[in-house]
């Protein structure tokens, strides 16, 4: 069964950073564009970033332009996003995603709050 | 950014009876658009991809159709088990969108 689990979530000053990780396992990462999205309580998803299976390529939304940074670590079978800037509005449960979004973590909750 | 609309919002159903979910995009996305299911608590599962592929495991009362801008999600036969969120996805051009879900409840 593929598995992939989020860990780096809490809580962080507005201005903060944290690193998300996505270990994933039952699948092998470097066949696959990897994802990360963000669920608002409440709210539909949203996608934020995505990379090509040897990282050459990266898309991001607008709003995490510039403070966000996926990254990716083949030999380990693992995703990561460096998250900068934080602010109150990026509250929400993250998710990786593999294959796009064929596969979703069970998510990290990252709380941005003074 | 293609902006993707549901219908409707929130179905109260029964039992067996057939539901049918529509997303409309607001420009041409071929057949790069993926129904998901969530539930309270968890995380989306994939049900649809590709307009019309079923993903591994999904019981077969689930099935997609349309292309281009409108795209429909059938529930055959409905179960208590299906209450739960449906959302539409589109990854035919950056920033990827979701639709804004339909809420199913099972009276």
């Amino acid at each position: 069964d593929v598995e992939l689990v989020e860990a780096g979530g809490g809580l962080v000053q507005p201005g903060g950073s944290l690193r998300l990780s996505c270990a994933v396992s039952g699948l092998s990462i470097s066949a696959y564009w990897m994802t990360w999205a963000r669920q608002a309580r409440g709210k539909r998803p949203e996608w934020l970033a995505s990379i090509k299976q040897d990282g050459s390529e990266k898309n991001y939304v607008d709003s995490v332009k510039g403070r966000f940074t996926i990254s990716r670590d083949n030999d380990r079978n693992s995703l990561y996003l460096e998250m900068n800037r934080l602010r109150v509005e990026d509250t929400a449960v993250y998710y990786c995603g593999a294959a796009g979004l064929d596969y979703w973590g069970r998510g990290a909750l990252v709380t941005v709050s003074s | 950014e293609i902006v993707l609309t549901q219908s409707p919002d929130f179905q109260s159903v029964t039992p067996k009876e057939k539901v049918t979910i529509t997303c409309r995009a607001s420009q041409s996305i071929g057949n790069k658009l993926h129904w998901y299911q969530q539930k309270p608590d968890q995380s989306p599962r994939l049900l649809i991809k590709y307009t019309s592929q079923s993903f591994s495991g999904v019981p077969s009362r689930f099935s997609g159709s349309g292309s281009g801008t409108d795209f429909t999600l059938t529930i055959n036969s409905l179960e208590a088990e299906d209450a739960a969120t449906y959302f539409c996805h589109q990854s035919s051009s950056v920033p990827q969108t979701f639709g804004q879900g339909t809420r199913l409840e099972i009276k």
